[in-house]
């Protein structure tokens, strides 16, 4: 069965202080995996997605990394406006008609 | 940035009234999808469409009803509204199968 975990479900940081967010996956055959940023009481807003183990990419403070198993979404020198729930989600090769979600991290950043 | 359109933004109805949820794109996208979220939780694909006369049901039952008579338009319809039906309903569109999904900013249902 097709699955996503996020990790940790939430995470606490000081302004500056760099950290990493996990998503871990269990797909038959990879077509994608996204992530998406979503505010308290909004639609998911898309940052990334990556297509095959060792893809990167970044966007200002965020750099997204894939391997075959799990995707990281690295925070570098976090502000306070970064705070929000993180969501990973895959979509299969055999079905690309809908994206499996986690359940997401939700990231404050204190100044 | 993603160019789709959800209203009402909030709605607090009564039980047994009659809902539709709009939600527009105007990115030309053909594929639309409808998500259903409670706070905390992940979301879920309840109805999605291939195009113009393409209604298909998702992997969370939902007794809601879709149709897609334009391009643009895919409106969800609750002919009977109750508490359990209380939630966040978020409208998506792809250009095709297999490319990146946006959402809209979501709609917020609340029966009383």
């Amino acid at each position: 069965e097709d699955q996503v975990t996020q990790s940790p479900e939430a995470l606490r940081l000081q302004e500056g202080e760099s950290s990493s967010l996990n998503c871990s996956y269990t797909v038959s055959g990879l077509r994608g995996l996204f992530w998406y940023r979503q505010d308290p009481g909004k639609g998911p807003e898309f940052l990334f997605t990556l297509y095959s183990a060792g893809e990167e990419k970044e966007k200002e403070r965020l750099k997204a990394t894939l391997t075959k198993k799990e995707s990281f979404l690295h925070i570098t020198a976090p502000k306070p406006e970064d705070s929000a729930t993180y969501l990973c989600a895959v979509q299969g090769s055999y079905n690309t008609d809908k994206l499996i979600f986690g359940t997401g991290t939700r990231l404050q950043v204190f100044p | 940035e993603a160019d789709i359109y959800q209203t009402p933004r909030y709605l607090v109805i009564g039980t047994g009234k009659k809902i539709t949820l709009e939600c527009s794109q105007t990115m030309g996208h053909d594929k639309m999808y409808w998500y259903q979220q409670d706070p905390g939780m992940e979301l879920h694909l309840i109805h999605y469409s291939y195009g113009v006369n393409s209604t298909e049901k998702g992997d969370l039952s939902s007794e809601s009803t879709v149709s897609r008579i334009r391009t643009e338009h895919f409106p969800l319809t609750l002919e009977s509204a109750r508490p359990s039906h209380t939630s966040q309903y978020l409208c998506a569109s792809s250009l095709t199968s297999g490319n990146t999904i946006y959402f809209g900013e979501g709609s917020w249902l609340t029966v009383v």
